[in-house]
């Protein structure tokens, strides 16, 4: 098994285009997660899904959209891409539940220039 | 708003010391706590889940243990080797859908 696999690992951008970064899992979790990761401020959450067709608001939503159209992916839309949007990109899942552990993908990083 | 911190940035210990990382969370008594290990480039890996009626919970090396008077869970890692250097993220569930993630503390075993 794959477990989450982010698209692409990295790519850079320059201010106001946008992109989609993809995220799928092979686990059957109900839950899916967008996090980013900045320097000193740890993993912040973007958006989050509780299952097919649903999605909410994290800590810091503004600038990005998603959707979840299949249970088995999550994309991150990014509308029109500003230089406080380079970071590093995690997507996790998780059965559902509040003991349940996350499976992370390794990441995309995210360059705006 | 419920926070969780871990105290250090960084630990520096000699191969074979016993490695100690703190967590501390405010205003909101988790059922559970979560330790993940990431590493450089990578995503974070699971390591261990404490309950809070768990006052110890230990996997190999790893001991983790949980004091909700304190509002802190300690993390250990014990006859620590170079292959332990990580960062190492706690987190609690805000919601029962929602994790937050401590910012990390970068741990470096020198040998």
């Amino acid at each position: 098994n794959a477990g989450v696999t982010q698209t692409p690992k990295f790519r850079v951008l320059k201010t106001g285009q946008s992109m989609t970064l993809l995220c799928a899992q092979d686990m059957n979790h109900e839950y899916m997660y967008w996090y980013r990761q900045d320097p000193g401020m740890g993993l912040r959450l973007i958006h989050y899904s509780v299952g097919e067709g649903t999605t909410a608001k994290g800590e810091v939503p503004d600038g990005y959209n998603v959707s979840r159209l299949k249970k088995q992916n999550f994309l991150l839309g990014l509308e029109s891409a500003a230089p406080s949007q380079t970071s590093v990109y995690f997507c996790a899942s998780s059965r559902q539940g509040s003991n349940q552990p996350q499976h992370f993908g390794d990441g995309t990083r995210l360059s705006i220039l | 708003s419920q926070k969780i911190e871990q105290n250090s940035e960084a630990l520096n210990i000699q191969e074979g010391k016993t490695a100690t990382l703190t967590c501390n969370y405010t205003n909101y008594s988790p059922a559970y706590l979560q330790w993940y290990r990431q590493d450089p480039g990578r995503g974070p890996v699971f390591l261990l889940l404490i309950r809070e009626n768990e006052k110890e919970k230990r996997k190999e090396r790893l001991k983790v243990t949980f004091d909700t008077t304190l509002k802190q869970s300690l993390f250990h890692i014990t006859a620590s080797q170079p292959a332990d250097s990580a960062t190492y993220l706690c987190a609690q569930y805000s919601s029962a859908s929602k994790i937050i993630f401590g910012s990390g503390t970068r741990l470096s075993i020198r040998p």
